[in-house]
């Protein structure tokens, strides 16, 4: 049974830059979350997403978006970068989004904005 | 909104000594409790779960956590480490209300010496 994909695994971006992350869920997951890693803030929720609509959110700017696909494989959008933005982008999927799941992640994507 | 603490940043200990890392949460309703770990290098791995039922619960690879309500609490715990137990340990919590909102503690960086 094939994990959580996430690609690509690692990315370079400039400043002001806009940049698409991907996640693949473990088949038949229907629930996408999406986290923040850095050493100073630790591990920060971004968004979930259930059957292609957004049904949880963290408290970060409009600049961080995502989206789910029909298929559940779901995008996360940073548009102008800044340079507090580098971090590792994980995506934890799961069955069916009750709470009481336990959430499988990937490895992640780290992003470096210089 | 919920907070998780988790009290010891590093823990220092030689192989077969006895594990145990404090978790405590703010949150005023039912939560499902995790602790996940992170080896050097790897992704974030489900330890234990808890949601309902009896408050010891038994994870892989040894560990086990007891909820404490009263103490909001959510303590893991391992007789005796080995050297591959060297990790990134967090305890998260997920309000019951709150669908796929993980919130994570700081994390407690553990370095077995054999």
């Amino acid at each position: 049974k094939a994990g959580v994909t996430q690609t690509p695994r690692y990315l370079i971006k400039t400043r002001g830059q806009q940049v698409t992350l991907s996640c693949s869920p473990i088949s038949g997951h229907r629930s996408v979350s999406w986290y923040q890693q850095t050493p100073g803030q630790g591990l920060q929720f971004l968004f979930e997403y259930f059957s292609e609509t957004q049904r949880n959110k963290g408290n970060f700017p409009g600049r961080f978006s995502g989206r789910q696909f029909s298929n559940s494989r779901s995008e996360m959008n940073v548009s102008t970068l800044e340079l507090g933005d580098s971090a590792l982008y994980l995506c934890a999927s799961s069955p069916a989004g009750s709470g009481k799941d336990g959430y499988t992640f990937g490895s992640g994507t780290r992003l470096t904005v210089v | 909104a919920q907070s998780v603490s988790q009290h010891n940043h590093h823990v220092i200990l030689s192989e077969a000594a006895s594990l145990e890392l404090g978790c405590n949460y703010s949150y005023g309703g039912t939560v499902n409790l995790f602790w996940y770990v992170q080896y050097p290098g790897q992704h974030l791995q489900l330890l234990l779960k808890y949601f309902s039922g009896d408050p010891l619960v038994k994870g892989i690879k040894g560990f086990e956590a007891e909820f404490i309500k009263s103490k909001f609490s959510f303590n893991l715990r391992k007789p005796s480490v080995q050297w591959s137990d060297t990790a990134e340990y967090f305890c998260a919590v997920n309000g019951n209300a709150a669908g796929n909102k993980l919130t994570f503690g700081g994390g407690t960086r553990v370095l077995v010496k054999p």
